[in-house]
């Protein structure tokens, strides 16, 4: 398996430019989310998603888009790029779609993302 | 609000001797705690989970953590550190979909 993988590992984008960060798992996980790390804040949730269909808003949502039409892919989109959303990006899934934040999470590599 | 903090943003140990992170949360009802551990430029790694039972949770590398209720701390600890443990560790709460994390703590083991 190869468990949960994002692209690109590395990103620069101007202010205002869009773009979609993607997130893909192998292992038919239902609980998939996405978490911005920065230094000293830890992982903040932007999205979530409990199944295929399924998703909701994390504690920083604003200027994200995700959407779950597969069980395995999970994209962030960023609608209009701003230096604050300059971050590493990690996706993560969990076994179980109800009790998912119980259980063991794997993460993604990440993704580097700026914006200048 | 349910939140987990972390007061140390660095512990330094020297290899061979025991290592303590500390973590304490703050949650109405039963806390599911968990430790997890990252490593320079890499995503992060579950180490440890308390649901129920046991205060003292094994978890990999040799890790362990040490619930207590009354003192609300759920301190990750290991009997003999390595230079290879040096990475930075998140406690983190579940909060019913998703995990609250603490800042983090950076592990520093030399040799």
């Amino acid at each position: 398996n190869a468990g949960v993988t994002q692209t690109p590992k590395f990103q620069v984008l101007k202010t205002g430019q869009s773009m979609t960060l993607q997130c893909a798992q192998d292992m038919n996980h239902e609980y998939m989310s996405w978490y911005r790390q920065d230094p000293g804040m830890g992982l903040r949730l932007i999205h979530y998603s409990v199944g295929a269909g399924i998703t909701d808003q994390g504690e920083v949502p604003n200027g994200y888009n995700v959407s779950r039409s597969t069980t395995e892919d999970f994209p962030l989109r960023l609608l209009s790029a701003a230096p604050s959303q300059t971050s590493v990006y990690f996706c993560a899934s969990s076994y179980s779609p109800w009790t998912g934040a119980l259980y063991e999470q794997y993460f993604g590599p990440g993704t580097r993302l700026t914006v200048t | 609000a349910q939140s987990v903090a972390q007061p140390e943003d660095q512990v330094n140990v020297a290899e061979g001797n025991p290592l303590t992170v500390k973590c304490t949360y703050s949650v109405s009802g039963n806390p599911y705690l968990f430790w997890y551990v990252q490593y320079p430029n890499r995503g992060l790694q579950f180490l440890l989970k308390y649901i129920t039972g046991d205060n003292l949770v094994k978890g990999s590398y040799g890790f362990e953590a040490e619930f207590n209720k009354s003192q609300t701390s759920f301190h990750l600890k290991k009997p003999s550190a390595l230079v290879s443990d040096s990475a930075l560790y998140f406690c983190a709460l579940n909060s019913g979909y998703a995990l609250n994390f603490g800042k983090g703590t950076s592990l520093l083991v030399t040799p």
